[in-house]
């Protein structure tokens, strides 16, 4: 089952503006973590955020986790044709050492040039 | 340095035939996990090995299994294949050590059962 869930399925916007996904899952989590997995490859680690914190940025890429929503979201600014990927985020409520990220079923993201 | 390593990257199968996939994680990397990607389940958790023990089991019945050798490289097998079992499947390997942060992926391996 999935715990986290991406919204919206799918987004199509042009290049240059910014893309917004949002993600919401049901349990306690001691991270959440954003992927980005262009078609049919293996999925790349885009950003990492602790439930102890609220925004975290790298690059183009700003995160946000709000834990009383049990909620995130992922904010690509100043899009490009090369950020057409699809976007999931995964959740992980692990312990004792063990970490094992639960995915949601993504949004699929179109950049337009 | 090198990134995970996922080999074959295409194999096609028949029913009833049995298949090994083959991954090879970051140097360093101890935690390797397999998942299982289809359009309609989405990114399904298999199992995760640590240090040649498995750790960590999904849902998924016993024709799917693995193993992690001494060093961490890991295999899965799946038997008596089912059509249902079209799939790609991806290698994540993480350090898990101090801190986690996060896996890196291999490529995946496509795998038709025709």
């Amino acid at each position: 089952s999935q715990q986290g869930e991406e919204d919206p399925q799918a987004l199509s916007i042009q290049e240059g503006e910014n893309a917004t996904m949002n993600c919401s899952y049901k349990t306690s989590i001691n991270n959440l973590q954003w992927y980005r997995q262009n078609s049919g490859r293996g999925l790349v680690h885009l950003i990492l955020i602790r439930s102890n914190e609220r925004e975290k940025h790298s690059g183009r890429l700003r995160v946000t986790l709000d834990t009383s929503k049990k909620s995130s979201s992922l904010l690509i600014t100043a899009s490009r044709a090369a950020d057409t990927a699809s976007y999931f985020c995964a959740t992980d409520a692990g312990s004792g050492g063990s970490y094992i990220p639960t995915f949601g079923r993504g949004t699929s993201l179109i950049v337009h040039p | 340095k090198a990134g995970v390593t996922q080999t074959p990257r295409y194999l096609i199968k028949t029913r009833g035939q049995q298949v090994t996939l083959s991954c090879s994680p970051i140097s360093g990397h101890r935690s390797v996990s397999w998942y299982q990607q289809t359009p309609g389940q989405g990114l399904q958790f298999l199992f995760e090995y640590f240090s040649e023990t498995q750790r960590n089991k999904g849902n998924f019945p016993g024709r799917f299994s693995g193993r992690q050798f001494s060093n961490s490289r890991s295999e899965m097998n799946v038997s008596t294949l089912e059509l249902g079992d079209s799939a790609l499947y991806l290698c994540a390997s993480s350090a898990q050590i101090d801190s986690y942060y996060g896996y890196t992926f291999g490529s995946g391996t496509r795998l038709t059962v025709v």
